[in-house]
């Protein structure tokens, strides 16, 4: 069975520090990697994409994917109270957009 | 990206009832999907959605409970059959993003609870 892990959290990060959330993946065949964020009482909102190793800077948040390791992480720079939130998880093994989630890790940034 | 709108947005619904939510995209999709989202879960596909043809169903999910529509590339159903509270839930649209690269967007949910 395909999984995807992730801390359920909270983690609890002070504005303006480094928020890193991670995943790992079960399913070796796994091309492409997203990360989603959704605030409480809304639907998922597409935040960053991965599809090679190495990282992927867009703006404030940098996603790092090893799929050696199986492993793919989110950085957060600067967090920001709007920042705190769920974050998902999400793995596509190459089956048409068909997405295997993770349950999520919810952050929590601190004034 | 496109647009995704839901409905109804949230409903309360009564044991053994079925409910039909719709989703309405602004323009047209090839791939459209519904998930579902449990209390304190995360998303589950239920099924993929297709056009002209019978939804293909996620282990796990049947047509006779969940049975799909599709009848043009803006628009679909999902019905909720023969409801129990376990059905309570976030019902999910989402279509894959113009150019594929398999990036979903969702629409704004269905929160159902069944009583």
């Amino acid at each position: 069975q395909k999984e995807v892990e992730q801390n359920s959290g909270p983690l609890s990060v002070p504005e303006g520090a480094i928020a890193s959330l991670n995943c790992t993946y079960s399913d070796r065949g796994s091309q492409s990697f997203f990360w989603y964020r959704q605030y409480s009482g809304k639907s998922p909102e597409l935040i960053m994409s991965i599809y090679s190793n190495g990282d992927k800077e867009d703006g404030r948040f940098t996603a790092q994917l090893n799929k050696a390791s199986q492993y793919v992480s989110l950085l957060i720079r600067d967090s920001q109270p709007s920042d705190s939130a769920t974050y998902l998880c999400a793995v596509n093994a190459g089956t048409a957009s068909k997405l295997t989630f993770g349950t999520g890790t919810r952050l929590q940034v601190t004034l | 990206s496109a647009v995704i709108s839901q409905k109804p947005s949230r409903d309360i619904c009564q044991r053994g009832t079925s409910l039909t939510i719709q989703c309405q995209v602004d323009s047209q999709v090839t791939m459209m999907f519904w998930y579902r989202q449990q209390p304190g879960q995360s998303l589950t596909l239920i099924a993929t959605a297709n056009q002209g043809s019978e939804a293909t169903y996620e282990s796990g999910f049947v047509i006779d409970k969940f049975p799909i529509s599709r009848p043009n590339l803006t628009f679909s159903t999902l019905t909720v059959s023969n409801m129990s509270p376990e059905d309570s839930s976030i019902y999910l649209c989402s279509v894959e993003a113009e150019g594929g690269a398999e990036k979903l967007f969702f629409g704004s949910g269905t929160q159902l609870s069944v009583l």
